[in-house]
């Protein structure tokens, strides 16, 4: 059975500061691994995705995320954080029987 | 093509009546998903269902909730004698077949607040 853990149910850094999330999972399969925002009164919203070949992942707002499979990882990076990444954030795994498994989410604050 | 849609977005029901909540995933999308989230909680798997099926409920509380996803029309999620615990948010997810690695991703509805009064 799959399931995914992030480290740090709140992450606080000041604007313009390195952003990073952890994210490891378990999976006895190559997964299919998900980063998703949500904000205040919103539904999840698709941040990049995982699936195949290149490990380095860029997505929507500057983030990105790379796949190390040795360490059964995928860490969410920014490399300078604006006031508008203030959110909830949520890594996912997709197994073969096309179930998600979520973790239980990063509380990022950041600080003028 | 629009997005998940779920209505009604609020729904305030008193300690013992019935709620239910819609989900009407994205076109083409067979899969459908429902999740609870509390606040300060993450995301609370509840069910998979495809078209007529459940798949996967082990995320359901054994009484009084249940979910449905017909051939024709959207999915529901039914909750009985609702108790003020019930009190959450809902969110529907869709996704497409996997097919080899391509529309691998859920999309989200922008969810349900349930209030029980």
């Amino acid at each position: 059975a799959q399931s995914v853990t992030q480290l740090g149910s709140h992450v606080s850094v000041s604007e313009g500061a390195l952003v990073l999330l952890r994210c490891n999972y378990s999976s006895s399969v190559p997964p299919y691994l998900f980063w998703y925002v949500q904000y205040p009164n919103q539904g999840l919203q698709l941040l990049l995705k995982y699936t195949t070949g290149a490990t380095l992942v860029k997505g929507i707002n500057g983030f990105e995320a790379e796949f190390k499979k040795s360490e059964t990882s995928f860490h969410l990076t920014k490399p300078s954080a604006h006031m508008s990444d203030a959110a909830e954030y949520f890594c996912a795994v997709r197994n073969t029987g096309n179930q998600f498994y979520f973790g239980t989410g990063t509380s990022l604050t950041v600080i003028p | 093509n629009a997005g998940v849609m779920q209505n009604p977005r609020h729904l305030v029901r008193r300690r013992g009546q019935e709620a239910r909540l819609r989900c009407s995933p994205m076109k083409g999308h067979s899969h459908v998903y429902w999740y609870r989230q509390l606040p300060e909680e993450g995301l609370k798997f509840m069910v998979y269902l495809q078209k007529e099926n459940i798949i996967d409920e082990s995320g359901m509380p054994k009484e009084r909730f249940s979910a449905e996803f017909p051939k024709e029309g959207p999915s529901i999620l039914r909750i009985q004698q609702v108790v003020r615990g019930d009190s959450a948010a809902y969110f529907c997810a869709s996704s497409p077949p996997n097919r080899g690695g391509l529309n691998t991703e859920a999309f989200f509805g922008q969810g349900t607040r349930l209030t029980v009064v």
